[in-house]
């Protein structure tokens, strides 16, 4: 079963306004992390935000929050005040235990940011 | 600081010739390597990870293997490359519970 689901394939969203990507996951672990990095066109992989499965508060990070809804299950990413080098893949992820910290990615959602 | 490096860039390869990525990281001892690969406009698919000097756990069954002979140094090897074996190879490193990556190495196997 698919550890990470991303649904979105391709988002476009207007310079200035906000988007929320979409990250649902699946662990029965009751330790575990979520990640959302950012992959631009040069390949870089860029971490962004990170969330802890006890944190008691959506992680924010400058423009980015996490919002964490531990009950469904999902782990949203929001980008306020969309910037046209916000253009990129984002990749939603989840580390399981405490053990190895191996990450487990989802397939990807691609922004376009339209001036 | 913190620093990761990765070569070659890119690469072709043909069918069946041996392959050699390296991975080095700058500024830290003891991280935690991990190789991914991403096929074109996928996710990232974890191939190995290390804890150690000499310490390499496999996670999916394939051509490649991985070694790490010296503590900031991961590297990545195939005897003879199949074309599935194509794709953006990344390493990464772990610090507290964020990993880092490398710029990549994009290998076409033709």
């Amino acid at each position: 079963a698919q550890k990470i689901t991303q649904t979105q394939p391709g988002m476009f969203v207007q310079e200035k306004e906000a988007v929320t990507l979409d990250c649902t996951y699946d662990t029965s672990d009751p330790s575990y992390g979520l990640f959302w990095y950012k992959q631009p066109s040069s390949g870089e992989m860029i971490f962004l935000i990170y969330q802890g499965s006890y944190d008691q508060q959506n992680a924010t990070e400058g423009r980015y929050s996490l919002n964490f809804q531990k009950a469904r299950k999902s782990a949203n990413l929001v980008i306020s005040a969309s910037q046209l080098g916000d253009s990129a893949m984002y990749f939603c992820a989840m580390r399981e235990g405490l053990r190895d910290y191996k990450l487990s990615f989802g397939a990807g959602t691609t922004v376009t940011v339209r001036a | 600081s913190q620093t990761i490096h990765q070569w070659p860039a890119t690469l072709v390869q043909p069918v069946g010739s041996p392959l050699s990525l390296e991975c080095t990281v700058e500024g830290t001892s003891n991280p935690n390597l991990y190789w991914y690969r991403q096929a074109a406009g996928r996710g990232l698919q974890l191939l190995f990870y290390s804890v150690g000097i000499g310490q390499i756990s496999s996670e999916v069954p394939q051509n490649l293997s991985a070694s790490r002979p010296q503590d900031r140094q991961f590297i990545l090897s195939s005897k003879k490359l199949l074309l599935s074996d194509s794709g953006f190879y990344l390493c990464a490193w772990r610090q507290t519970y964020e990993q880092y990556f490398g710029p990549g190495t994009r290998l076409t196997v033709t």
